[in-house]
């Protein structure tokens, strides 16, 4: 069965802390993967990363993905009380299905 | 430009009616796709529709729950007989086209089933 497993589940930083989210993924299909931003309304689009080794940058925002060892992290430096949300990694499939992870929950404090 | 549009957003019913939720892609977009987020997990993939096709309904339970998305109007996922663990928050996303994975998603209903 296809899985991605985000990890951690949950984080508490301090403004200014840099963080990493990790998401890992087992999927027949693989074609792209996506991450997004939820908080309490509609998932917002952050990247699509296809290719290996190349960084995707916004901002403070940054991502990289691994085709070899079937994970991407998603980076976010000099963290605001804005960037607290849930983070959802999810891997897009060949027949366009998306399949999320359960998500990390960010919660930077001020 | 809008962005997706879901109604309502917000849902209440009582055991054994019916719940019918409408979504409105981006203008211009064809492809839509419906997920539901039960509490504290991911969302999961339900349905993927072209204009007037179901393309995809692995993730949609065989009985009470349908879909549509006409040729004219809002993309359409209907519950019969609602039980209380339907209740969930239910997101509806769409797609230029079926060449890129990019979705952009709508402020979703939260269906609660008294």
């Amino acid at each position: 069965e296809d899985k991605v497993v985000q990890s951690p589940l949950s984080l508490v930083v301090h403004e200014g802390d840099t963080v990493t989210l990790n998401c890992s993924y087992e999927v027949t299909n693989f074609r792209s993967l996506l991450w997004y931003k939820q908080e309490k309304k509609a998932p917002t689009f952050l990247f699509m990363l296809t290719s290996s080794g190349i960084e995707k940058k916004s901002g403070r925002l940054s991502s990289i993905l691994d085709k070899k060892e079937l994970f991407s992290i998603l980076n976010i430096t000099a963290t605001q009380t804005g960037d607290s949300a849930v983070y959802l990694c999810a891997v897009g499939e060949y027949g366009n299905k998306l399949v999320f992870g359960a998500g990390t929950i960010l919660r930077v404090k001020s | 430009n809008a962005g997706v549009m879901q109604n309502p957003r917000h849902l209440v019913r009582r055991r054994g009616q019916e719940a019918r939720l409408r979504c409105s892609p981006m203008k211009g977009h064809s492809h839509v796709y419906w997920y539901r987020q039960l509490p504290e997990e991911g969302l999961k993939f339900m349905v993927y529709l072209q204009k007037e096709n179901i393309i995809d309904e692995s993730g949609m339970p065989k009985e009470r729950f349908s879909a549509e998305f006409p040729k004219e109007g809002p993309s359409i996922l209907r519950i019969q007989q609602v039980v209380r663990g339907d209740s969930a928050a239910y997101f509806c996303a769409s797609q230029d086209s079926g060449l890129m994975d990019e979705q952009f998603f709508g402020p979703g209903t939260r269906l609660t089933v008294l």
